[in-house]
């Protein structure tokens, strides 16, 4: 069964850094893209960040390019979003999702999510 | 930028009625369109891609349609355990959701 686990959230200030894990399982992880997608309190869906198996390739959202940083390694099964200069809109649920049957940017499991909230 | 547009925003249905779910998107998405369920808490959940094909272990009751522009998901008969918040989701270009559909009892 896959499995994905995400951890690293937390409160942090305006400003500053924060580094989110997912840990997976249940399938062979060097072969599929990964993603991170977050909710906004009282908001919807937005597509954060993904990255091709090898690692080889990285894609962001405008809203966060220059300032997150997606990266894995493929020998312990994990995947990685580090956060910085981070803002109040940055609060939200983080998700991580695998890519579905080699398209990256289908997002199938998801994680239960971690909760990452920007305040003073 | 394409835009996804879902509508309605709520739908209130009653269990066993059939429940019809619409998404737009400003321009052709071919048939690369998803739908996910989400329920409060918990992970969301692929139940159609490529515009119409069920995922695994989705219930037969979950069906979609459409091409383009327009797309539409379909419960056919509501059980408890599908109020939810439904979101489409175009893959054809950088992936991009709609705002949701909460589909609630009524």
């Amino acid at each position: 069964e896959v499995q994905l686990l995400e951890s690293g959230g937390g409160l942090v200030q305006p400003g500053g850094s924060l580094r989110l894990s997912c840990a997976a399982s249940g399938f062979t992880f060097h072969t599929q893209a990964m993603n991170w997608i977050r909710q906004a309190p009282g908001k919807g869906l937005e597509w954060v960040s993904g990255i091709s198996g090898s690692g080889g390739s990285t894609y962001y959202a405008d809203s966060v390019k220059g300032h997150f940083t997606i990266s894995r390694d493929n020998s312990k099964n994990m995947v990685y979003l580090q956060m910085n200069s981070l803002r109040d809109e940055d609060t939200a649920v983080y998700y991580c999702a695998k890519g579905h049957l080699g398209v990256t940017f289908r997002f199938d499991p998801w994680g239960q999510g971690t909760l990452v909230t920007v305040s003073s | 930028e394409v835009v996804m547009t879902q509508s309605p925003a709520t739908l209130s249905v009653s269990p066993g009625e059939r429940a019809t779910l619409s998404c737009r998107a400003s321009q052709s998405v071919a048939g690369n369109l998803a739908w996910y369920q989400h329920k409060p808490g918990q992970a969301p959940r692929l139940l159609i891609y490529g515009a119409s094909t069920r995922a695994t272990g989705v219930p037969a009751r979950f069906s979609g349609s459409g091409s383009g522009t327009e797309f539409t998901l379909t419960i056919s008969s509501l059980q408890s355990e599908d109020f939810a918040v439904y979101y489409c989701q175009q893959y054809n270009f950088w992936p991009l959701f709609g705002g949701g559909t909460k589909v609630e009892i009524k």
